[in-house]
């Protein structure tokens, strides 16, 4: 149990383009998924919370109006990176709070490798 | 100073060895620690959480939690070359409702 899925695995897009990446929880309903990125050799940085049904709340330093994240279901979570460029390429992770869990409850769904070219 | 801070290595011990992984976190409010253990290219999968002072053990992992010293630790009995990763503690501070990462820890498990 506690399955989330990342669509897709991979993307390689041209500067200046949009990137929708899907975070869906197979298996729960989930009021609250976070998204994460990954530079190189660094860790986790926490860049939004999404809430179901509500606005993101986006971690300091985040530009919102670029990552737009839409969280229109209790298993459906997607994070839009707008007129992506080279700097945003990264590793995309978002994770999954059961509606029903403990709130440090997370499960993590297997990452977006992105490449900004 | 970083809220979760562990040292980047590499730690390199041999197979059968205990590996002895250190974090320590700023925040004294904060309630549950994690460890997570991510390969190259994969993202994080949870080895374990503790939340109580003390040892928690569970299987050849244990997490040793000391409040006062704002101190988590993994122990790996039996190192294996599979456990050879970056382990990532994370601190879970209930006022943010959200995970703080530390940098990780490379290791590597050597024949």
């Amino acid at each position: 149990g506690a399955v989330v899925s990342q669509h897709p695995s991979r993307v390689i897009c041209k500067s200046g383009t949009s990137v929708k990446i899907e975070c869906r929880s197979l298996d729960f309903q989930a009021t609250t998924m976070f998204w994460y990125r990954q530079f190189p050799k660094q860790s986790l940085m926490l860049m939004a919370t999404s809430n179901e049904g509500s606005k993101a709340t986006y971690e300091q330093g985040v530009e919102k109006d670029k990552f737009l994240i839409n969280h229109a279901s209790l298993t459906l979570s997607t994070l839009t990176v707008t007129s992506a460029h080279p700097e945003d390429s990264s590793f995309y992770i978002c994770s999954a709070r059961p509606t029903a869990g403990e709130l440090y409850e997370q499960y993590f769904g297997p990452g977006t490798r992105l490449t900004v070219t | 100073q970083k809220e979760v801070e562990q040292n980047s290595g590499p730690l390199s011990v041999p197979e059968g060895a205990i590996a002895s992984l250190n974090c320590t976190y700023s925040d004294r409010g904060s309630q549950s620690f994690f460890w997570y253990r991510q390969y190259s290219g994969k993202s994080p999968e949870l080895i374990m959480f503790i939340y109580s002072n003390g040892d928690k053990e569970d299987g050849r992992f244990t997490a040793q939690l000391n409040k006062a010293s704002q101190y988590v630790s993994l122990l790996i009995r039996d190192s294996q070359p599979s456990d050879s990763a970056t382990y990532l503690c994370a601190v879970f501070t209930g006022t943010a409702s959200k995970l703080t990462f530390g940098t990780g820890t490379r290791l590597q498990v050597t024949l």
